[in-house]
């Protein structure tokens, strides 16, 4: 069980430019979710899902979009990098409202 | 929309002191969750809390949720270095929407 993978670990972006931050489970769960960790802050919700083909805007949706085709897959992709969105990127997923088991997270520096 | 807020948001202790993080919200929570997070890691579930009142322990680690249902803390007695890291604690905003503290950032004094 690799648990939740995500790639890549770190990229630099220039701006304007796009880019799809991939996260993939293989704990067979429906809830998949992205936050974003600025420096020294706690986590937000960016987008979420609780199952292939359903998504929903988190807290900070804003310059992001998801997808979920498959329950093991939930890419995030950023449209026109800005400097706001250098950031760390988690997926995190969990069986219902219960424990969430994060990736070990994507981060983004666009300059 | 839910908050909770976590205090304080630093704390330096001396190895072998005792911490304690605060959550609280201006809502009842239906349950309250904890997190730890290694410094350049990833968040990892400590454990939830679900009933009024409730105290649970892990080792050196003592939970507590508010008899309203709106705090929580964390304690860890006689700290040791690898209890370095930031505490989140966290509650469901609806049935989907995991709402994050601050959280507590704990560095040790060895």
């Amino acid at each position: 069980n690799a648990g939740v993978t995500q790639t890549p670990k770190f990229r630099i972006l220039k701006i304007g430019q796009s880019m799809t931050l991939q996260c993939t489970q293989d704990m067979n769960h429906n809830y998949m979710y992205w936050y974003r960790q600025d420096p020294g802050m706690g986590l937000k919700l960016i987008y979420y899902s609780v199952g292939a083909g359903i998504t929903d805007k988190g807290e900070v949706p804003n310059g992001y979009n998801v997808s979920r085709s498959t329950t093991e897959d939930f890419p995030l992709r950023l449209e026109l990098a800005a400097p706001s969105q250098t950031s760390v990127y988690f997926c995190a997923s969990s069986y219902s409202s219960e424990t969430q088991y994060f990736g070990p997270g994507t981060r983004l520096l666009v300059l | 929309g839910q908050q909770v807020m976590q205090i304080p948001q630093y704390q330096h202790v001396q190895e072998g002191e005792d911490f304690t993080t605060y959550c609280n919200s201006s809502t009842t929570l239906s349950n309250i969750q904890w997190y730890k997070q290694r410094p350049g890691g990833h968040p990892v579930f400590l454990i939830q809390l679900v009933k009024s009142g409730e105290v649970k322990k892990q080792k050196r680690l003592t939970f507590q949720f508010g008899e309203a249902k709106k705090n929580s803390s964390l304690h860890i007695t006689a700290t040791q270095t690898t209890d370095v890291g930031t505490y989140f604690c966290a509650a469901y905003q609806g049935a989907q929407k995991l709402v994050f503290g601050q959280g507590t950032r704990l560095t040790i004094n060895p």
